[in-house]
């Protein structure tokens, strides 16, 4: 079974920060997800990778599957990245399952 | 498009009472999802189905029962609701198991059993 853990657990930051967000996985994966789950709960998925690096606006995602570790990074933070964001692998044989971890919960103050 | 619609959006109930949860989705995805989490927990997966009449256990499936007549929708039944049981509850659905097929998620259901 493979465990997520992600780092830090509540992270608060001025507007305008650079953020990075860690993700650290036990087991092999076939794909690595980020997810961002909004105040009012609902949730949406930001990245999916396997391998490098992904970059959509001001979000960049990375995974080193030799160390079994992703980074999400917001750069330019806003008070409307506000939000917690939730790490999420489908381990290598796993088809059909993701395993989550527990959550970031991100506070971008004005 | 509507993605993903789940209902209730909250609902309590009392020890022992049934319900069901429902969840629909507009997209034609053949694999969707039931999640519940918990307070400072990862979603945990409750049950998931690959397709009309093709349903599997997830983690954690006790206590619950599912079925999937149609693509678009996929109930999900609390029996005998227990304390346990109080959580928020995400449908979600995809296209397929390839590895870049994103999961498209209800609003979540929250649920009380008091």
């Amino acid at each position: 079974k493979n465990e997520v853990e992600q780092s830090p657990q509540n992270l608060t930051a001025q507007e305008g920060e650079f953020i990075t967000i860690n993700c650290s996985y036990s087991v092999g994966i076939s794909a690595l997800h980020w997810l961002q789950q909004h105040p009012g709960g609902g949730i949406v998925s930001l990245f999916m990778l396997s391998s490098g690096k992904k970059k959509h606006g001001r979000l960049i995602a990375t995974i080193n599957i030799q160390e079994k570790h992703s980074s999400l990074h917001i750069t330019a933070s806003h008070p409307r990245d506000s939000a917690v964001y939730i790490c999420a692998v489908r381990s290598s044989g796993s088809a059909r399952q993701l395993t989550f971890g527990s959550g970031t919960q991100l506070t971008v103050l004005p | 498009n509507a993605g993903v619609t789940q209902t209730p959006k909250f609902r309590i109930l009392k020890i022992g009472q049934s319900m069901t949860l429902q969840c629909a989705q507009d997209m034609n995805h053949n694999y969707m999802y039931w999640y519940r989490q918990d307070p400072g927990m990862g979603l945990k997966l409750i049950y998931y189905s690959v397709g009309a009449g093709i349903t599997d256990k997830g983690e954690v499936p006790n206590g619950y029962n599912v079925s999937r007549s149609t693509t678009e929708d996929f109930p999900l039944r609390l029996e005998l609701a227990a304390p346990s049981q109080t959580s928020v509850y995400f449908c979600a659905s995809s296209s397929g198991t390839g590895r870049y097929q994103p999961q498209h998620f209800g609003d979540g259901t929250r649920l009380s059993i008091l």
